[in-house]
């Protein structure tokens, strides 16, 4: 069955480092999407991507983020200069279509910790 | 604006007991989307269901079933005769349908432990 991959699926930086989180989504899925999780919280939508642009982003996606899908199959999101605050799971999910097509897909996570 | 709602926080059961897990929405659209996911110990995210505001049949799915109703913006979560397997986080999330996004605006989770 089709999964979505994250690697690496541990990262540990430093402040002020940049980190590259990277994500193969389902082959055929058209919508991409960040999400992320401190601790015990509850997930938070990050960015969406679609048509090889960013189609709705939250307030959490500052300057600092960005997101890019360099060769038609990965995904990326940038963090340039991380934060102590940005320690968190980040889950890349992708889906066929819209909500009205089919449901988002999620990868296992990236467990980013910075120190 | 969207808001989803689950008001347990943790539940704890023994074995084979039934549980429902509530979940209040909050959206002005009329077209809409609900789900349900499960994260277990290992971390990842476990698509469950997904319902669409027009269609307000309750599912069941072996010993999943949902409730969905509109009157009261609620769509709830039981687990019938309950294992161990079934601990986790269980977050009900709402997408609303267009602008090209369909963000999921999830619940703030809820720990289900059932014990032997």
């Amino acid at each position: 069955e089709p999964e979505v991959t994250q690697t690496p699926s541990h990262q540990v930086t430093q402040m002020g480092q940049e980190v590259i989180l990277r994500c193969v989504p389902i082959s055929n899925h058209l919508y991409f999407y960040w999400y992320r999780q401190i601790l015990g919280q509850k997930v938070e939508f990050l960015v969406s991507f679609y048509n090889n642009e960013i189609s709705e982003k939250s307030e959490i996606f500052d300057d600092q983020f960005s997101v890019e899908r360099p060769d038609g199959s990965n995904f990326t999101l940038k963090i340039r200069s991380t934060k102590l605050e940005d320690s968190a799971m980040y889950f890349c999910a992708s889906s066929e279509g819209s909500s009205v097509e089919g449901e988002q897909y999620f990868g296992p996570g990236t467990r980013l910790t910075v120190t | 604006a969207q808001k989803v709602t689950q008001a347990q926080t943790e539940i704890s059961v023994v074995e084979k007991e039934d549980v429902t897990l509530d979940c209040v929405y909050e959206t002005r659209d009329t077209t809409y989307y609900l789900f349900w996911y499960k994260q277990p110990p290992s971390g990842e995210l476990v698509f469950l269901i997904r319902r669409n505001s027009f269609d307000e049949q309750n599912e069941i799915s072996g010993r999943y079933s949902w409730n969905f109703q509109k009157s009261t913006s609620s769509f709830n979560f039981t687990i019938t005769a309950s294992q161990v397997v079934d601990s986790a986080v269980y977050f009900c999330a709402l997408s609303e349908e267009g602008g090209g996004s369909e963000k999921l605006v999830f619940g703030k989770g809820m720990k289900l432990t059932v014990n032997p």
